[in-house]
């Protein structure tokens, strides 16, 4: 069964505060996306991977294959980055997205 | 390029009438799915169009019906909607030739039923 699961489920963290989300899978995949909601709104499409690790401001991405894991990290957190980041991927067998759970963060000043 | 684009952003709708949302892709982009998304809840795939036919389709009745046309816009249409039918409506775009291909994604729209 193609399942992704993310963790935690909410974090709160202090302005500043170095933030890790997980997410995991069960069988290959094409490709990874981490993605951004923010409360009412629609979804950002933050970094796609396959393979490797994607950087892009204060956003890191990693992926590693073999443990079929991927880590979203944010640094130097600011309360703007509250929002629900959700992981979802393309698994080899699949013309669909299967998401995650998402992960709620939020950022306190 | 504007990305994906949907319309409308809001819309209220009474139980049992029909409704109709669009999605216009993102500009090179030739396969749209479309996602519902509860309150509280991580989005479900609705179905797929690719070369203005279902590709694949989601665990949803009959009432959900779409359509793809030439210039790869979309739509989703609701019949007899219910209640619960209530949700953001998302819309993603990508490329079917390539799997790695980046899946972008509209600001949703959202339906309320009344």
């Amino acid at each position: 069964k193609n399942e992704v699961e993310q963790s935690p489920q909410n974090l709160t963290a202090q302005e500043g505060e170095f933030i890790t989300i997980n997410c995991s899978y069960s069988v290959g995949i094409s490709a990874l996306h981490w993605l951004q909601q923010h409360p009412g709104g629609g979804i950002v499409s933050l970094f796609m991977l396959s393979s490797g690790k994607k950087k892009h401001g204060r956003l890191i991405a990693t992926i590693n294959i073999q443990e079929k894991h991927s880590s979203l990290h944010i640094t130097a957190s600011h309360p703007r980055d509250s929002a629900v980041y959700i992981c979802a991927v393309w698994f080899d067998s699949n013309y669909q997205l299967i998401w995650g759970a998402g992960t709620k963060l939020i950022i306190k000043p | 390029d504007a990305g994906v684009t949907q319309s409308p952003t809001h819309l209220i709708k009474t139980r049992g009438q029909q409704v109709t949302l669009r999605c216009s892709p993102k500009s090179g982009h030739d396969t749209v799915s479309w996602y519902q998304q509860a309150l509280g809840q991580g989005p479900q795939f609705i179905f797929q169009y690719y070369e203005e036919e279902e590709r694949q389709r989601g665990n949803f009745p009959d009432r959900f019906s779409g359509h793809q046309f030439p210039n790869y816009s979309s739509e989703l249409n609701v019949n007899a909607l219910l209640l619960g039918d209530s949700a953001l409506y998302l819309c993603a775009s990508s490329w079917l030739g390539d799997t790695n291909t980046e899946a972008f994604f509209g600001q949703g729209t959202r339906l309320t039923v009344v």
